[in-house]
């Protein structure tokens, strides 16, 4: 069946590293995205790509990077972890063609010391 | 540019009550409108969604939910919830012609009780 994981799914980081979270979908979609959730904030966007070389900045991408080099691949890399950065990632992804429903992963949480 | 609000970050019901969770959003163009639902420990999954037609959707296990365009609100509904509901519930838009964006808002905690 068709799919998107996450990994890894928890990491501990310390200050300073470069982190990069993995996410892989199995269901050819166009369409990819970061967020983070934090308590009393919901989903927050942090990069999204419509295809392949293509990626841009959602409302709190500042630290983080993505590289889109093929579509099943959206990786996330934080330069240089913050402690303000802890918190639960979650990947999604949808075809593309208009209003469709995004597929969420499993979530990778994310401590940084 | 748009904006979420859900108006309860902790609803306790019993169970076999009725539940309302409340959604109410700003947006400039016209919308789409979704729920998803996040089990502990998982991933959100849509629950249902307005595109266009009829105003009240439906779900498969018995929510429902009713886009009001005056009132810019899209409040969850079931009229008897049971112990397997209790989840995290976001609300959530997207422009029609925004290339699939969404916006959440902060999310309900629906707690079920026997």
């Amino acid at each position: 069946d068709a799919e998107i994981t996450q990994s890894p799914r928890h990491k501990i980081t310390e200050t300073g590293r470069q982190v990069t979270l993995a996410c892989h979908q199995t269901w050819n979609h166009n369409n990819m995205f970061w967020y983070r959730q934090d308590l009393g904030h919901g989903l927050r966007l942090i990069h999204y790509s419509y295809g392949v070389q293509d990626t841009n900045k959602g409302e709190v991408s500042d630290g983080y990077s993505v590289s889109r080099s093929n579509t099943e691949d959206l990786p996330l890399t934080l330069e240089s972890a913050a402690s303000s950065q802890t918190s639960v990632y979650f990947c999604a992804s949808s075809p593309g063609t208009g209003s469709e429903t995004q597929y969420f992963g499993p979530g990778t949480r994310l401590l940084v010391l | 540019a748009q904006s979420v609000t859900q108006l309860d970050s902790q609803v306790p019901v019993f169970e076999e009550a009725p539940v309302e969770l409340r959604c109410n959003y700003s947006s400039s163009v016209s919308v789409y409108l979704f729920w998803y639902v996040q089990y502990p420990n998982q991933g959100l999954q849509l629950l249902l969604k307005y595109l266009s037609g009829s105003t009240l959707v439906e779900s498969i296990n018995g929510f429902e939910a009713e886009f009001n365009k005056s009132q810019t609100s899209f409040h969850l509904r079931k009229p008897s919830v049971h112990i397997s509901d209790t989840a995290e519930y976001f609300c959530a838009v997207s422009g029609s012609g925004a290339g699939n964006m969404l916006t959440f808002g902060g999310g309900t905690r629906l707690m079920v009780k026997p």
